[in-house]
């Protein structure tokens, strides 16, 4: 049974571009999370996804930032005109009803 | 809001002593979880162990204990026995029960000396 996979593990951006990042979650798994973790710090919650639904959004920034989960396919972090400041690692976990699975991370770099 | 605090930024100890990890928390609830997760260099998070707050034995799991002190609002973690391959970065973490967010604290750095 398959972790939770993460692609890309390492994006570089320059200001301005987009990034995407995506999320297979496990098998099974119907609920999905997205955290970012800047450097030295915590893992902070940025929105919880289920198929088709954004079910909290209440980490995410108002602007640039943006999260789908459809009905087939992976989820998908999508960040417009990057800055320095979004340098950092998102990770994905993923649930049925109980624990959270996480992914390895994709590391994002902006230059 | 709920809140982790992890008052260590970094702790050492030498291979196969015993170590300590701290963890504070703030809640208004009475149901909920606390998990303690562990970061190596590769950056997976994997999970340690987790603790119902509902139950007042202390998780173990090996050579991990847990003192989960719910008056304190306390939740140490103790690594007994400490080898090489436990130097990471230890994160503690908080859930509401019924809840689906984790808040984590800002993690405490272990280093084992050989």
């Amino acid at each position: 049974n398959a972790g939770v996979m993460q692609n890309p593990r390492h994006l570089v951006r320059r200001r301005g571009q987009e990034a995407r990042l995506r999320c297979s979650p496990m098998k099974g798994h119907s609920h999905v999370y997205w955290y970012r973790q800047l450097p030295e710090e915590g893992l902070k919650f940025m929105v919880y996804l289920q198929k088709e639904n954004i079910i909290d959004e209440s980490g995410m920034p108002k602007e640039r930032f943006s999260a789908e989960f459809p009905k087939e396919g992976p989820s998908i972090l999508r960040i417009q005109q990057v800055v320095r400041g979004d340098s950092a690692a998102y990770f994905c976990a993923s649930s049925n009803t109980g624990e959270l699975f996480f992914g390895e991370g994709s590391r994002l770099t902006v230059l | 809001a709920q809140t982790v605090t992890q008052s260590q930024p970094e702790m050492s100890v030498q291979e196969a002593e015993t170590v300590t990890l701290s963890c504070t928390y703030d809640t208004s609830e009475s149901d909920y979880y606390l998990f303690w997760y562990k970061q190596p260099p590769s950056r997976q998070m994997i999970l340690v162990i987790r603790q119902e707050a509902y139950k007042q034995q202390n998780a173990t799991e090996n050579r991990f204990s847990v003192n989960f002190q719910k008056a304190a609002k306390s939740f140490s973690l103790k690594i007994s026995d400490s080898q090489l391959g436990d130097a990471a970065m230890y994160f503690c973490a908080y859930r509401r029960a019924g809840g689906n967010k984790l808040v984590f604290g800002a993690g405490t750095i272990l280093r084992v000396k050989s």
